[in-house]
């Protein structure tokens, strides 16, 4: 079963406008983190934000958020503010901690284009 | 303060030859991690390391494929007699260990694009 799952391929955005990346993950852990990441064009992956399981408050940083429902183990991007330099690949990641180590698991990816 | 680096950065083999890359992880951190990326395709773990330690190696083919993190030294991905479908990006990243880090994310090299003629 897929533990990590984005459901959009692709998104398109107009520019200045906000947009909501999909995220749904699995597990039967009570402690995990989320995390969002960017690849532009040029490949290199770029942290955006973190959220873990027992934060009360949805993450925020700059432009990104991170709309955190535990219940529906939900943990979607929302980027505020579209700008052409967004366009890029999304992933989405969970970290699941096993006898004190740490291991990653990743989404599929969301192609984001931000429309002039 | 270095982030991850990793090389080449490019990486041209004949089929049947060895491929060799590297990682050496930011500094302060002690565990590393290898992903495989094809083309318009997401992340695929492939192997987790700690220094002289394999602590989870579930993503790497069974065959031709080896991973290290030696007490001295980058981590080497290696893979022997490749192929026209290893052709793809090599991802390291690192993090450091421990409750105290629990918010810092895997910090990520800028990948290592391998490709097979």
């Amino acid at each position: 079963a897929q533990k990590i799952t984005q459901t959009q391929p692709g998104m398109f955005v107009q520019e200045k406008e906000a947009v909501t990346l999909d995220c749904t993950y699995d597990t039967s852990d009570p402690s995990y983190g989320l995390f969002w990441y960017k690849q532009p064009s040029s490949g290199e992956m770029i942290f955006l934000i973190y959220q873990g399981s027992y934060d009360q408050q949805n993450a925020t940083e700059g432009r990104y958020s991170l709309n955190f429902q535990k219940a529906r183990k939900s943990a979607n991007l929302v980027i505020s503010a579209s700008q052409l330099g967004d366009s890029a690949m999304y992933f989405c990641a969970m970290r699941e901690e096993r006898r004190g180590t740490y291991k990653y698991i990743f989404g599929t990816g969301t192609r984001l284009k931000v429309l002039a | 303060n270095a982030g991850v680096m990793q090389n080449p950065r490019h990486l041209v083999r004949r089929r049947g030859q060895e491929a060799r890359l590297r990682c050496s992880p930011m500094k302060g951190h002690s565990h590393v991690y290898w992903y495989r990326q094809l083309p318009e395709e997401g992340l695929k773990f492939m192997v987790y390391l700690q220094k002289e330690n394999i602590i989870d190696e579930s993503g790497m083919p069974k065959e031709r494929f080896s991973a290290e993190f030696p007490k001295e030294g980058p981590s080497i991905l290696r893979i022997q007699q490749v192929v026209r479908g290893d052709s793809a990006a090599y991802f390291c990243a690192s993090s450091p260990l421990g409750r105290a880090y629990s918010n810092q994310p895997q910090h990520f090299g800028d990948g290592t694009r391998l490709s097979i003629l």
